[in-house]
């Protein structure tokens, strides 16, 4: 049984570039959320996606979009990078007819920007 | 708005002793979910233990059990018997109940916890 997988493990960007991020859901699942955890900090809700559409939305600017796939797989896609962007990205998959279920998630992506 | 607050930033236990991590959160929901995570420094957030703001039973799950204060909107965690396992961050967590699907998490900065031999 295949648990939430994210790629890539870390990431080195510069300052202005655009990066995405890649998630796979836990086999069986068809809800994706995605987080960012800035260092000694607790992690901060993007957005969720479920069939294929934004189905809520933290408090983070427009540069920070997402898709997501009939595969239900999903990519989080940041521009114009700032250096406030460096963080842990985590990606967090539920199923969306159980309801109130708790997330799963995966090891993140570890995001630098210089 | 939630929030949820972990005024321990870090804490240390001898093995095989119990340590309890507090967590406060402050809500006008009445219908919600609370929840303790562990990240080790693998970084994957595993979950450790749910509850349901209506029941009032505590949860437990095996050497993990929760303190659930509805009317104090304080939720610990303690753990028995540590084991050097357990060292890495805790984050609590907070979600308000959906109609369907899953909202979102809301977490505490957390606390880390260091077992010591």
């Amino acid at each position: 049984d295949a648990g939430v997988t994210q790629s890539p493990t870390h990431l080195i960007k510069t300052r202005g570039q655009q990066v995405t991020l890649r998630c796979s859901p836990k086999s069986g699942h068809d809800t994706v959320s995605w987080y960012q955890q800035a260092l000694g900090q607790g992690p901060q809700f993007i957005f969720q996606y479920y069939e294929e559409e934004e189905r809520q939305r933290g408090n983070f600017p427009d540069r920070f979009s997402g898709h997501q796939y009939p595969n239900y797989s999903s990519e989080l896609n940041v521009n114009a990078l700032l250096l406030g962007d460096s963080a842990l990205y985590l990606c967090a998959s539920s199923l969306l007819v159980r309801g109130n279920q708790p997330q799963h998630f995966g090891d993140g992506t570890r995001l630098s920007i210089l | 708005a939630q929030t949820v607050t972990q005024s321990q930033p870090e804490m240390s236990v001898q093995e095989a002793e119990t340590v309890t991590l507090s967590c406060t959160y402050d809500t006008s929901e009445n219908n919600y979910y609370l929840f303790w995570y562990k990240q080790p420094p693998s970084r994957q957030m595993i979950l450790v233990i749910r509850q349901e703001a209506y029941k009032q039973q505590n949860a437990t799950e095996n050497r993990f059990s929760v303190n659930f204060q509805k009317a104090a909107k304080s939720f610990s965690l303690k753990i028995s018997d540590s084991q050097l396992g357990d060292t890495a961050m805790y984050f609590c967590a907070f979600m308000k109940h959906a109609t369907t699907g899953a909202n979102n998490l809301f977490f505490g900065t957390g606390t880390r916890l260091t077992v010591i031999p």
